[in-house]
């Protein structure tokens, strides 16, 4: 079963704009990460955020964590047409195998 | 260097043959995941190997699928009686440490199965 549920399922937006993805998972996790997968293709490692990290930078992709809410966030600054992709949180647990939990993934179009 | 090399990048076979996928991990990559992704859909985890031995195989989803890799090296993921509920990517990944899967997953594009 999934542990990841993403919101919204897809986005549309313009060029220039910032694009915000959500991801609630149910259990305690050890680190949640975020992957790109453009369409026929595999998936792409964005970043990976700890349990005891709060946010994360890369570039243009700010990740936030909130373990109380059990829920994190992707935002993409100043989109670019290239953005456009599925992007997937993906999680692991504290306890029990360790595997990555994929969600269900947001369709994000970036339109010129 | 060489990323995770998968083949065939697509496959259609009939109701009732056996199919075999092969996943080449980056050399050096200890751990090697299977995952299926349906149309649309997320990923769904089938197995997990590290090194040649699968702590975990509670992911396939009957035992008409069955998966093994040789050292550390190439693993082939075979499929019984196919279905066309089996139609779907079946994705490989691999990763230097299985260590609370911290490091990144490199994964390969995928076998497009299509079963008629």
């Amino acid at each position: 079963s999934q542990q990841g549920e993403e919101d919204p399922q897809a986005l549309s937006i313009q060029e220039g704009e910032n694009a915000t993805m959500n991801c609630s998972y149910k259990t305690s996790i050890n680190n949640l990460q975020w992957y790109r997968q453009n369409s026929g293709r595999g998936l792409v490692h964005l970043i990976l955020i700890r349990s005891n990290e709060r946010e994360k930078h890369s570039g243009r992709l700010r990740v936030t964590l909130d373990t109380s809410k059990k829920s994190s966030s992707l935002l993409i600054t100043a989109s670019r047409a290239a953005d456009t992709a599925s992007y997937f949180c993906a999680t692991v647990m504290n306890t029990g195998f360790q595997k990555l939990v994929f969600g269900t993934g947001t369709r994000l179009l970036v339109s010129p | 260097g060489a990323g995770v090399s998968q083949s065939p990048s697509n496959k259609v076979t009939e109701k009732g043959k056996d199919v075999e996928l092969r996943c080449d991990p980056i050399s050096g990559h200890t751990a090697l995941y299977w995952y299926r992704q349906r149309l649309g859909q997320g990923l769904e985890f089938l197995i997990y190997f590290q090194g040649n031995s699968a702590p975990d195989k509670s992911g396939l989803p009957s035992d008409r699928f069955s998966a093994e890799r040789t050292g550390e090296s190439v693993s082939t993921l075979t499929i019984q009686r196919t279905q066309q509920e089996d139609s779907a990517v079946y994705l490989c990944a691999s990763s230097l440490s299985s260590d609370r899967v911290t490091s990144p997953l490199h994964f390969g594009n995928g076998t497009r199965l299509t079963v008629t």
